[in-house]
């Protein structure tokens, strides 16, 4: 069954960029485009944050970047604010069952 | 603005039933899918299901396949989510979102969720 890894956490200063990846396990899950990122900040709910892969909604800060190379799909914050300190988690679509995956997630600290 | 609120979360035993509803306002309800995701204590997030603008067209994680139905009412902008056979590991925050596009498979606006505790 395919799978979304993620790193487990990953941690910067303010004013740094960060690069989260998000690789697929065993099926073609990235190359559908349609990965997803959210931000969840603790007791809240998720954020949508990139869509189709490199795509940002509107009014979203263009500190926030999204990209795909091969398999695996990436998100970037450039200039980190210590507001973007969260939870992170990719997710695309499947293509079949399960249709949607998310990543494990990635705990961003900001130092 | 676009605005989701779950409810119907509940503290049940195993192997109970129970039903969420998400209450749906500032858009068009019935011209978008909706989905359910959650998220154990502690945990990442899970999708669960997803039904289409019409509800002629569902779909849902192995997991809850079989034990869980989603539903619409679109008459009264409404998503369910009919839990049956409840597991412990069922236990979880039950958040609504409603999909960007259909072929988008993007989730641009989240209720504020529901907990789901299956517990003896």
């Amino acid at each position: 069954q395919s799978a979304l890894t993620q790193p487990a956490s990953v941690s910067a200063s303010p004013g740094q960029s960060i690069t989260i990846s998000c690789s697929e396990t065993s099926s073609d899950v990235v190359s559908y485009n349609l990965v997803s990122w959210y931000q969840q900040h603790p007791g809240k709910a998720p954020k949508l944050i990139i869509y189709e892969g490199d795509k940002r909604p509107s009014g979203l800060s263009n500190r926030f970047s999204g990209s795909k190379s091969g398999n695996a799909a990436s998100l970037t914050i450039s200039g980190l604010q210590a507001e973007d300190e969260a939870d992170y988690y990719c997710c695309s679509y499947a293509g079949g069952r399960p249709s949607v995956l998310f990543g494990g997630g990635t705990k961003l600290t900001v130092l | 603005e676009v605005h989701l609120l779950e409810s119907g979360g509940d503290l049940v035993q195993p192997g109970g039933s129970l039903r969420l509803s998400c209450s749906a306002s500032g858009f068009t309800f019935s011209n978008y899918a909706v989905t359910w995701v959650r998220q154990a204590p502690g945990k990442g997030l899970e999708w669960v299901s997803t039904v289409i603008k019409t509800g002629d067209s569902t779909h849902y994680a192995d997991s809850v396949k079989g034990r869980f139905t989603i539903s619409r009412d679109n008459s009264k902008n409404t998503l369910y989510l009919q839990m049956n056979s409840l597991r412990v590991e069922d236990t979880a925050v039950y958040y609504c979102a409603k999909l960007q596009g259909i072929h988008t498979w993007s989730f641009d606006s989240w209720g504020q969720g529901t907990l789901v505790t299956v517990s003896s």
